[in-house]
């Protein structure tokens, strides 16, 4: 079945440090893939996504390229801050239509040190 | 404005007690969903609703009863609580629009069973 496979964590950084969180899937078809963030005690929030090979997700200084060659969603951020430590979890949509549902990766906890 | 609103935030009971969470959603989407996630950070989807009828039953044990009156509301019903029921809880609704299929997520529901 199609899965989600995410870096393990803890990471820890300094602030201003360059990030990358990588994310890589197994699906048949052509699944969208999604970057959602979850700050300590807070729920689920969406932070970017990308329906199509080749396109690039980015919000917030966050980037991720669907990179269908290399079945990767790898999320990056050329400066971190403090105030984005959370957990991150990479996603993809199962399959489309009614039936569909969002399989995750087991999160990576980012924490970013001043 | 909330867009998935759920109630309780957080619920603290005894073994073998029936409780039930709520969710709405003012989003106008057709599809809801109810995701767990467990302690270690891990979510799995539990169920999903379309238009109020069940379309997702992830082998999730018969105790637990989702309830969809319209589609707004997607409520979810829990019998006989057991130790292992403590997680948190998360409802999500689907769109469709925009070219990409995405979920959003209610702000959680932890629940504590002693």
């Amino acid at each position: 079945g199609n899965s989600v496979t995410q870096m393990e964590g803890p990471v820890t950084l300094s602030e201003e440090a360059f990030l990358t969180i990588n994310c890589t899937y197994t699906a048949t078809g052509y699944p969208s893939l999604f970057w959602y963030v979850q700050y300590p005690g807070e729920g689920l929030q969406l932070l970017l996504k990308a329906t199509k090979a080749d396109d690039k997700g980015s919000n917030k200084g966050f980037e991720a390229t669907y990179r269908k060659e290399t079945t990767s969603f790898h999320l990056e951020k050329g400066s971190v801050q403090v105030s984005d430590s959370a957990v991150y979890f990479c996603a993809l949509s199962d399959q489309g239509g009614a039936t569909n549902k969002l399989i995750f990766g087991t999160g990576t906890l980012l924490a970013v040190q001043p | 404005d909330t867009a998935v609103s759920q109630t309780p935030k957080y619920l603290v009971t005894q073994m073998g007690n029936d409780k039930s969470i709520k969710c709405e959603q003012n989003l106008g989407h057709d599809t809801m969903y109810w995701y767990k996630q467990d302690s270690k950070k891990f979510l799995k989807i539990m169920f999903s609703y379309n238009n109020k009828e069940l379309i997702i039953n992830e082998t999730v044990p018969n105790r637990f009863s989702p309830k969809s009156p319209d589609k707004a509301h997607l409520n979810l019903h829990i019998n006989s609580l057991e130790l292992g029921d403590s997680a948190v809880y998360f409802c999500a609704s689907r769109t469709m629009t925009g070219g990409a299929d995405t979920q959003y997520f209610g702000p959680g529901t932890r629940l504590t069973v002693l």
